[in-house]
């Protein structure tokens, strides 16, 4: 089936650590995105990618870090310098800026 | 304030009523999108609109681009239905950002 994939659904980190979150897609699609949601907030952009090998920080990248050397695989990790790391991460891809957008299923991440 | 307004936050409905969730936007956009969101936490894309209206079963979407304005509206609605539907606009000029509403909470009870 195509689709996206992110894992894992559930992480727990401790304080000082750093994780990273999985997202890989079979759709072909060439812009990859990372977003973190908040309790009643808007989704925010962390980062994203319109091409394999280049990425470009978003609205709230200070703390995190992202690869992309596949197109098929966009991780994201949460470093210690992230203050306050628990949210919901949605990855997302579309195949150009205007097209329409596909979601991941997501991963909550709690400090412990 | 946001960009992106929703109304109401939260909205409880019977089954069969007809719903309406609106969007509002203080920029020039290029395309809105409305995304439901289910309980566990996945995100579906619904529609993108640029101009006028879309119909898919139930759901129709329209946008008034002169007011900056749109709205979802679900008709003869289902206990199914209950989800959190979000609003979210990409500005004019081919920025890659999408910013989002904070979403609408529906309920639609039996």
């Amino acid at each position: 089936d195509g689709g996206i994939t992110q894992s894992p659904k559930y992480l727990f980190r401790k304080e000082g650590q750093n994780v990273t979150l999985s997202c890989e897609q079979n759709l072909n699609h060439d812009a990859m995105y990372w977003y973190r949601q908040d309790p009643g907030q808007g989704l925010r952009l962390i980062y994203y990618s319109q091409i394999v090998n280049d990425f470009q920080k978003g609205d709230i990248a200070e703390g995190y870090s992202v690869s992309r050397e596949k197109k098929e695989s966009f991780p994201l990790t949460v470093t210690s310098a992230q203050k306050n790391p628990t949210a919901f991460y949605l990855c997302a891809t579309s195949q150009w800026a205007a097209d329409t957008i596909y979601f991941g299923e997501g991963s909550w991440l709690t400090v412990v | 304030k946001n960009e992106v307004e929703q109304s109401p936050q939260n909205l409880t409905a019977q089954e069969g009523e007809f719903i309406t969730i609106n969007c509002s936007y203080s920029v020039g956009i290029s395309a809105l999108h409305w995304l439901q969101q289910h309980p566990g936490g996945g995100i579906v894309s619904l529609f993108m609109l640029s101009s006028g209206k879309k119909k898919h079963g139930r759901l129709i979407a329209t946008i008034n681009i002169q007011e900056k304005h749109s709205s979802l509206h679900i008709t003869a609605s289902h206990p199914r239905d209950s989800a959190v539907y979000i609003c979210a606009v990409r500005s004019q000029g081919g920025s890659e950002k999408l910013v989002f509403g904070k979403g609408t909470k529906l309920t639609v009870n039996p």
